[in-house]
C-alpha cells in the first residue's frame, strides 16, 4: 500500500545538525513532489519545504531558508530534510507528505506517521 | 507570504449539531484551498480539496465552499468521530500556509 515512514528524530543541543529520511512505497515515486510539515508540541501545522519530483525545484517556509534543505533520491524513493544550526523553536514532530495529484497542487492525502525532532540544552 | 485565518479558534458542540468553520487568506488564492482534520497523536487527514471536493471516503457530512479570500467547511451533523482539531491550507502560492486551527471539542 501506498506509505511514507520518517526516521531520524533525535533529541540534542541547540547548533547541532540533524538529518531526516522518508521512505516512500506503494507508488511511482519520481511522479511525486515531495513536502515536509512541522508540528511544534501543542502547536499547529507549519509548512516546510518541498521538492519537485525530478529534485529540480526546491521551495522553504521563509524563516528557515538557509538552515534547512530539502533533497532527493529518486533511486532510493527517498526525501530527506538537512536541518542545520538547530534551535530549541525547531522542537516538533516532522511529517513528510505526498500531493493527492503529481500534476498539481490539491492536497496531501499521504502522511508519514511523523519522527520527533527535540532541541534543548 | 499568504496568511490564512481560521475562526473561531475553539468550538464547543453537541452531537447533532450543524458546525461552521471560517477559513479568511490574506490575498487571493482562487480555490486552491485544503481542509484536514487532525486528531491527537496522529498525522492530519485529507478531507477537502479545491476548497470544495470531498476527498475520497470521506463523510458526506462534510462540505466546503468558497473562493477568493473567504473559505468555509461545514459539518451538517457532527459525530462523536469529528471532534478534532481542523486546519485549512493555501496551496496557490508558495510558500505554502496553513491556518492557525480550530479545535472542536464536546459541549
Amino acid at each position: 500500500q501506498v506509505q511514507l515512514v520518517e526516521s531520524g528524530g533525535d533529541m540534542g543541543q541547540p547548533g547541532r545538525s540533524l538529518r531526516l529520511s522518508c521512505a516512500a512505497s506503494g507508488f511511482t515515486f519520481s511522479r511525486y513532489s515531495m513536502h515536509w510539515v512541522r508540528q511544534a508540541p501543542g502547536k499547529g501545522l507549519e509548512w516546510v519545504a518541498v521538492i519537485s519530483f525530478d529534485g529540480s525545484n526546491e521551495h522553504y517556509a521563509e524563516s528557515l531558508k538557509g538552515r534547512f534543505t530539502i533533497s532527493r533520491d529518486n533511486s532510493k524513493n527517498t526525501v530527506y530534510l538537512q536541518m542545520n544550526s538547530l534551535r530549541t523553536e525547531d522542537t516538533a514532530v516532522y511529517y513528510c507528505a505526498r500531493d493527492r495529484s503529481y500534476y498539481d497542487r490539491t492536497g496531501y492525502n499521504v502522511w508519514g506517521q511523523g519522527t520527533l525532532v527535540t532541541v534543548s540544552s | 507570504d499568504i496568511q490564512l485565518t481560521q475562526s473561531p479558534s475553539f468550538l464547543s458542540a453537541s452531537v447533532g449539531d450543524r458546525v461552521t468553520i471560517t477559513c479568511r487568506a490574506s490575498q487571493d488564492i482562487s480555490g486552491f484551498l485544503a481542509w484536514y482534520q487532525q486528531k491527537p497523536g496522529k498525522a492530519p487527514k485529507l478531507l477537502i480539496y479545491g476548497a470544495s471536493t470531498l476527498q475520497s471516503v470521506v463523510p458526506l457530512r462534510f462540505s466546503g465552499s468558497g473562493s477568493g479570500t473567504e473559505f468555509t467547511l461545514t459539518i451538517s451533523s457532527l459525530q462523536p468521530e469529528d471532534f478534532a482539531t481542523y486546519y485549512c491550507q493555501q496551496v496557490n502560492n508558495y510558500p505554502l500556509t496553513f491556518g492557525g486551527g480550530t479545535k472542536v471539542e464536546i459541549k
